[in-house]
């Protein structure tokens, strides 16, 4: 079965501190996405990234950066140089794509981590 | 623009009541869901359609019910709503198998007395 466990439930900086949000994911299936979704105190999902697993290269987007290692299962989010507007709980989310695989093709979420930046 | 829509935003029923949760996506999308979103779980998989006439159950299936009779519309329909089932509920869409993205609503909170 798939899962994905983000074991920080809170975590608290001052602003200008860099950020690390762990996810760990397991799967049976060599053919998956993972993602991270943002969702700031107004409530909605904001789609931050997808990366597919023959794709180990590490993305960074402006402050934002991921590091994969299918070695370790796990798909680490960095923020740099926090800001309050990153205030949000961020949840990492496991896609298998194979139809025949039992619980394929749907998107199975962590348990969020709440990150609080203080000014 | 195309968009995902949630109806209504905020409900307070009474245990026992049927309630339906309306969705609707304008991207002409295959794939829908719905999610519900509680402390210390994430987000759990209600029920999921692939299309018109195809429904699943997902990991927390129990006490809720969806209809896809068009590819617009995923209604969520709680046949006798427990207290249990005070949650914030979230619709998503995507286009299919290939493209992953799936696009949220802006969710529904409901709050079972």
């Amino acid at each position: 079965a798939q899962k994905v466990t983000q074991a920080q439930t809170e975590i608290s900086v001052v602003e200008k501190e860099d950020v690390t949000l762990d996810c760990v994911y397991e799967t049976r299936d060599t053919t998956y996405y993972l993602f991270w979704y943002k969702q700031p105190p107004s409530g909605e999902l904001v789609f931050l990234i997808r990366r597919n697993s023959f794709d180990e290269q590490n993305e960074i987007s402006g402050r934002y950066s991921w590091n994969f290692q299918k070695s370790t299962s796990s798909f680490n989010f960095t923020i740099t140089a926090s800001q309050v507007v990153d205030s949000a709980v961020y949840f990492c989310a496991l896609y298998q794509l194979r139809r025949h695989i039992q619980g394929a093709q749907k998107l199975v979420f962590g348990q969020g981590t709440r990150l609080t930046i203080n000014p | 623009d195309a968009e995902i829509t949630q109806s209504p935003r905020h409900k307070i029923t009474e245990t026992g009541r049927q309630v339906t949760l309306a969705c609707h996506q304008t991207w002409n999308h295959n794939n829908m869901f719905w999610y519900r979103q509680d402390l210390g779980h994430g987000l759990r998989l209600i029920h999921y359609s692939y299309g018109v006439q195809d429904t699943n159950k997902g990991e927390v299936s129990d006490g809720y019910s969806v209809s896809r009779s068009n590819t617009e519309d995923l209604p969520l329909t709680l046949e006798s709503a427990a207290s249990s089932q005070t949650s914030v509920y979230f619709c998503a869409s995507s286009e299919g198998p290939g493209q992953l993205k799936q696009y949220f609503g802006p969710g529904t909170r409901l709050t079972v007395t």
